[in-house]
């Protein structure tokens, strides 16, 4: 089992919808959590961390995050074709840090 | 602020070449991270400094990989001697405040690297 597990997509969704990426965990002892996009040939950048149960919002962009279930989530509001990446859910503790594989999400005008 | 900065951007060689890829992390980061990304295996820790300190190197493939750290503005990993499965591109990243893996990593630019 994967220590970080993700859809590897693609998602595909309208313009002005909301896209919806989740990720599974298995290390209970992680502390952090992140979510990256990276677009092709780029390196990833960060768009969102949570350390704590519950949502946590920023603009258009909601992480989630349920330490019991070990999944976090990230939800896009009013997707747009510049949000057209993939994403990757990222998990720290100890000294493990961990990448999921990343879910490519594409936005149709 | 300059952001990671990694030489070289692109980097073709021979199988049995030694290769050298270097990173000076952003000024006052306290850790320092590379990572390994291929479409089949995505990306990958590769190994993690703190303080200039090798934390945990697990993830460094095999003996051809070798990673240094000596001082807080630069890191090198070596790959001796490179094979074609190692063509992939290598990112280095750092980290403030010393907490490593809780904390944000900044990414660098990436090498792509070529074996062949």
């Amino acid at each position: 089992q994967k220590e970080v597990e993700q859809n590897s997509g693609p998602l595909s969704v309208p313009e002005g919808a909301i896209a919806s990426l989740n990720c599974t965990y298995s290390d209970r002892g992680s502390q952090s959590f992140f979510w990256y996009r990276q677009y092709s040939g780029k390196s990833p950048e960060l768009i969102m961390f949570i350390y704590s149960n519950g949502d946590k919002e920023d603009g258009r962009f909601t992480a989630q995050l349920n330490k019991a279930s070990q999944y976090v989530s990230l939800l896009i509001r009013d997707s747009q074709p510049s949000d057209s990446a993939t994403y990757l859910c990222a998990l720290g503790g100890g000294s493990k840090f961990y990448f999921g594989s990343g879910t490519k999400l594409n936005v149709k005008p | 602020d300059a952001g990671v900065i990694q030489s070289p951007r692109h980097e073709v060689t021979e199988m049995g070449q030694e290769v050298t890829l270097r990173c000076k992390p952003i000024s006052g980061h306290n850790s320092l991270f590379w990572y390994r990304q291929t479409m089949m295996r995505g990306l990958e820790l590769l190994i993690y400094f703190n303080n200039n300190v090798p934390i945990d190197d697990s993830g460094m493939p095999e003996d051809r990989f070798s990673a240094k750290m000596p001082n807080a503005s630069f890191s090198t990993l070596k790959i001796q001697p490179s094979e074609p499965r190692d063509s992939a591109v290598y990112f280095c990243a750092s980290s403030p405040l010393g907490a490593g893996v809780l904390e944000t990593q900044y990414f660098g630019p990436g090498t792509r690297l070529l074996v062949l």
